[in-house]
């Protein structure tokens, strides 16, 4: 099994450049999940899907904005880069809240 | 708001020994609370998941507890090796499977 395949594993965006995150999960779970983790910092929630159509702002979405056309996917979009975005980026899906989370491995983005 | 704590920030322990690693959570209407692992440059893999109506959770060395009423949880070590160094993350479900992670504990082993 896959699990969550986060694309792509590093990037370097210059300020106000764009870029999608990929994120495909192959366990058809509902919901998924795009977190953010700063240096020495917990995880923070940025967009968050209950099913493909729904989509919901998390803690921390400025900047930032997803879709989700299908079950198994779900990106994440920055238009306008910033130094603050620079990060490390994961996404997560779970079946419901009797099965724990699965995250895949992460997407390291710098904005310069 | 629902707020995660961890403490230590850090802990270095000699191998072998037995330990226990802190979580604490400000509002106790809660679903679930899980336990990740981190290891430096990689994603999360999930330890243990304790629901609600559950007091504790064990798998092989680990034992996670949860006490609702006082806001707390935590993550027994038994018997560490050098293998369970990384960082441990705490994390509380509030509804619509969204987890508020706490900072993390980073634990070193020493052989």
């Amino acid at each position: 099994n896959a699990g969550v395949t986060q694309t792509p594993k590093f990037r370097i965006l210059k300020i106000g450049q764009s870029m999608t995150l990929q994120c495909a999960q192959d366990m058809n779970h509902n919901y998924m999940y795009w977190y953010r983790q700063d240096p020495g910092m917990g995880l923070k929630l940025i967009y968050y899907s209950v099913g493909a159509g729904i989509t919901d702002k998390g803690e921390v979405p400025n900047g930032y904005n997803v879709s989700r056309s299908t079950t198994e996917d779900f990106p994440l979009r920055l238009e306008l880069a910033a130094p603050s975005q620079t990060s490390v980026y994961f996404c997560a899906s779970t079946h419901d809240a009797n099965y724990g989370y699965t995250f895949g491995s992460g997407t390291r983005l710098t904005v310069v | 708001k629902q707020e995660v704590t961890q403490i230590p920030a850090a802990l270095s322990v000699p191998e072998g020994e037995n330990l226990v690693l802190n979580c604490s959570f400000t509002d106790s209407a809660i679903y679930n609370l899980q336990w990740f692992r981190q290891d430096p440059g990689k994603g999360l893999t999930s330890l243990l998941l304790i629901q609600s109506s559950q007091r504790e959770q064990t798998s092989g060395r680990l034992n996670a507890s949860l006490d609702k009423s006082s806001g707390r949880s935590t993550l027994y070590i038994a018997a560490s090796q050098p293998g369970d160094s990384a960082t441990y993350l705490c994390a509380v479900n509030r509804g619509a499977q969204k987890l508020v992670f706490g900072q993390g504990t980073r634990l070193t082993i020493n052989p």
